[in-house]
């Protein structure tokens, strides 16, 4: 099983800070890389799917950068909200029916 | 919006006894995948299903077995629940639509099962 990695596993920033986050991935049998927000009791949710290396995506304040040839992937939040306070995952698809994930990164935005 | 449902959001069961977790999607999609979710590690993938009647061992299927008799609808089965099994389990769909690279999970709200 291939490993993807995140970090860090937990993060505490003050409302209105900018903050990014790390996911490492096999570059090998790459397909796509995925990241997801998951807000406690709710469904994660996708945030971006990157496919080309040196792709990056942007959707209000959050914006995501690829690696492929190195493997890994930045995903910034600027000035964090209290709404933005989730757990973000990162996932590596590595075959047409293979998504494997990190163990995301905690992050609370404190008012 | 595609809507994935799960039936319960927290079960408590008994050590021993047969489980059925249910995971119902309304948009026609193709695959559908159950995953679990520990602390400190990533969602691991039980079993998935591209088709009616099809399925797939995932990554950690031991302990499981999945139905898909109809489209939307995808069951996991705990066959005699034990303690490890207490988890956080989600269910995800994908259109499947010729195999775009691009295709996102949407995922139910999961379900917190305690086995006591």
């Amino acid at each position: 099983i291939l490993n993807v990695e995140q970090s860090p596993q937990s993060l505490h920033v003050q409302e209105g800070d900018s903050t990014n986050f790390t996911c490492s991935f096999p570059s090998s049998n790459f397909y796509a890389l995925h990241w997801y927000r998951w807000e406690t009791a709710k469904s994660p949710e996708a945030l971006f799917v990157m496919t080309l290396n040196g792709d990056e995506k942007k959707k209000g304040r959050i914006s995501a950068t690829l690696n492929t040839k190195e493997g890994y992937s930045y995903l910034y939040i600027k000035g964090s909200q209290p709404e933005d306070s989730a757990t973000y995952l990162c996932a590596s698809k590595t075959s047409y029916d293979k998504v494997i994930f990190g163990p995301g990164t905690s992050l609370s935005v404190i008012p | 919006d595609v809507k994935v449902t799960q039936s319960s959001r927290y079960l408590v069961k008994r050590t021993g006894e047969k489980v059925f977790l249910e995971c119902v999607q309304d948009m026609d999609h193709e695959n559908m995948f159950w995953y679990r979710q520990d602390p400190g590690l990533g969602l691991r993938l039980i079993y998935f299903s591209y088709d009616v009647k099809m399925k797939e061992k995932g990554d950690i299927p031991e302990g499981y077995s999945v139905s898909r008799e109809k489209k939307e609808r995808f069951s996991l089965i705990l066959e005699s629940a034990s303690t490890n099994q207490t988890s956080m389990y989600l269910c995800a769909s994908s259109p499947g639509t010729g195999g775009s690279i691009n295709e996102k999970l949407f995922f139910g709200s999961g379900t917190q099962l305690s086995v006591l």
